[in-house]
């Protein structure tokens, strides 16, 4: 069972929608989880840290389910420049990084 | 501050052939991590390195792959005999410290053998 697992989309949505993914991991030890972005091609980004309690920043949302070990995001009021392809991330060590293989959000005008 | 730097940014090989992919980490980084993306596929740990030290090579293929990090100069990967399968994305982040969460990634090589 892969450690970090993903839908991988693609999820094709309008400007202006709400869109949301999931994605479970298997370590119920993992303490740090995030959310990265990454455009075609080029390096992963740091969009969110994911916090028990749910957080917010800005348009996205993160959400974490400990009992049931998945992390979501919701993008509210999509737009264009959201499209890419969105990493859940899980700290499985102090230093090691595990990423799903992440889900394509295109948002089309 | 100029971010993590790698390169070549694009690297063509022929099977055989040894492959050298550099990193320098960010200023006043010392803890560097290699990560491999194949097609389809996340980013999977491979190395993480600090100054002079392999702290943690589990993620490595135990042939052909090796890695640096030496007191002066870049971290280096190297890739002997590549094949085909090491046709991939490279990618190089840097910390300053372990408990950092956040490491900081670089643009990446692009290996591909032909």
């Amino acid at each position: 069972r892969k450690e970090v697992e993903q839908d991988p989309g693609p999820f094709n949505v309008p400007e202006g929608a709400t869109v949301a993914f999931n994605c479970t991991y298997s370590n119920s030890a993992s303490q740090s989880f995030f959310w990265y972005r990454q455009d075609c091609r080029k390096e992963p980004k740091l969009l969110m840290s994911v916090y028990s309690s749910g957080n917010e920043d800005g348009r996205f949302t993160a959400q974490l389910n400990r009992a049931s070990q998945y992390i979501s995001l919701l993008i509210r009021d999509s737009k264009l420049s959201d499209s890419a392809t969105y990493l859940c991330v899980v700290k499985v060590s102090s230093y090691k990084l595990s990423f799903g293989a992440g889900t394509t959000v295109t948002v089309r005008a | 501050n100029a971010g993590v730097m790698q390169n070549p940014r694009h690297l063509v090989r022929r099977r055989g052939q040894e492959a050298r992919l550099r990193c320098s980490p960010m200023k006043g980084h010392s803890h560097v991590y290699w990560y491999r993306q194949l097609p389809e596929e996340g980013l999977k740990f491979m190395v993480y390195l600090q100054k002079e030290n392999i702290i943690d090579e589990s993620g490595m293929p135990k042939e052909r792959f090796s890695a640096e990090f030496p007191k002066e100069g870049p971290s280096i990967l190297r890739i002997q005999q590549v094949v085909r399968g090491d046709s991939a994305a490279y990618f190089c982040a840097s910390s300053p410290r372990t408990e950092s969460y956040e490491q900081y990634f670089g643009p990446g090589t692009r290996l591909t053998v032909t």
